[in-house]
C-alpha cells in the first residue's frame, strides 16, 4: 500500500505562518484532507480537498498541493493551533483511506 | 446538528470478538452519498481507516484486516456497528466512527468524528 509522510513535529512563534507538509504518491492524484487533534479529543476536520474549508474553521488553514507534496498553511497562528495535525488521501492501489503519521505543531 | 457516539466494551481478552456501535443524528445512511467509517487509534500513534459502509450497503474494508472485520447497518436505529474477530493487544486503540462525505470532485472525507471509545485488550 501507499504511505502519507509527515514530519514528526513542527514549531512556530505566535502570530507567524507554519506549512505542514504530507509526502506521498497518492498527491499526485487525489487531493488531501487535514486533520487537527488536541490531546485527548477526535480529529476534527479543517480542510478537504483542493482548498475547502468546514465553515466553523477558521479562514487562517489553507491547503495547497504539489507533485508528491501537499500541504496546510497557517497564516498567523495562535494558541489554539497547538495539536497533531495528519493528513489523508487515497491509497493508490486499494484506493481505501490512508493517514499520515500526524505533525505535532508547537506555538511558541 | 450532526453526531455520532461510539460505545462498546472498554477492555476485551486476547481471541475474543469486539463489537463496536455507532451511534448518530443529523443524517441519514439511506441518504445518497451517505457513509459512515471506523477508524482507530492506537495510543501514541497515527490514525488508522477500517472499514465503511454506504448508503447502498456497499462495505469497504482495510485490506490488512479484512478477514477479521465485518460492518453492518441499522438504518432504522440510525446504527452502524463494527466487529473485530480474534482481538489481540496490538489492537488496543481508541476507535472512531465518522460520517464519510463524497464530494463532487471526486474525493471521500469524514467531516464529523464521534469521541472514540477506547478499547484495551488484555
Amino acid at each position: 500500500s501507499s504511505e502519507l509522510t509527515q514530519d514528526p513535529a513542527v514549531s512556530v512563534a505566535l502570530g507567524q505562518t507554519v506549512r505542514i507538509t504530507c509526502q506521498g504518491d497518492s498527491f499526485r492524484m487525489y487531493y488531501a484532507n487535514w486533520y487537527q487533534q488536541k490531546p485527548g479529543q477526535a480529529p476534527v476536520l479543517v480542510i478537504h480537498g483542493k482548498n475547502n474549508r468546514p465553515s466553523e474553521i477558521p479562514d487562517r488553514f489553507s491547503g495547497s498541493s504539489s507533485g508528491n507534496t501537499a500541504s496546510l498553511t497557517i497564516t498567523g497562528a495562535q494558541a489554539e493551533d497547538e495539536a497533531v495535525y495528519s493528513c489523508s488521501s487515497r491509497d493508490t492501489k486499494d484506493y481505501h483511506p490512508l493517514f499520515g503519521g500526524g505533525t505535532m505543531l508547537t506555538v511558541l | 446538528q450532526v453526531t455520532l457516539r461510539e460505545s462498546g466494551p472498554a477492555l476485551v481478552k486476547p481471541t475474543q470478538t469486539l463489537t463496536v456501535t455507532c451511534t448518530f443524528s443529523g443524517f441519514s445512511l439511506s441518504t445518497s452519498e451517505m457513509s459512515v467509517s471506523w477508524i482507530r487509534q492506537p495510543p501514541g500513534k497515527a490514525l488508522e481507516w477500517l472499514a465503511r459502509i454506504d448508503w447502498e450497503d456497499d462495505e469497504f474494508y482495510i485490506t490488512s484486516l479484512r478477514t477479521r472485520l465485518t460492518i453492518s447497518k441499522d438504518t432504522s436505529k440510525n446504527q452502524v456497528v463494527l466487529m473485530m474477530t480474534n482481538m489481540d493487544p496490538v489492537d488496543t486503540a481508541t476507535y472512531y466512527c465518522a460520517r464519510s462525505l463524497h464530494s463532487p470532485k471526486g474525493y471521500d472525507y469524514m467531516d464529523v468524528w464521534g469521541k472514540g471509545t477506547t478499547v484495551t485488550v488484555s
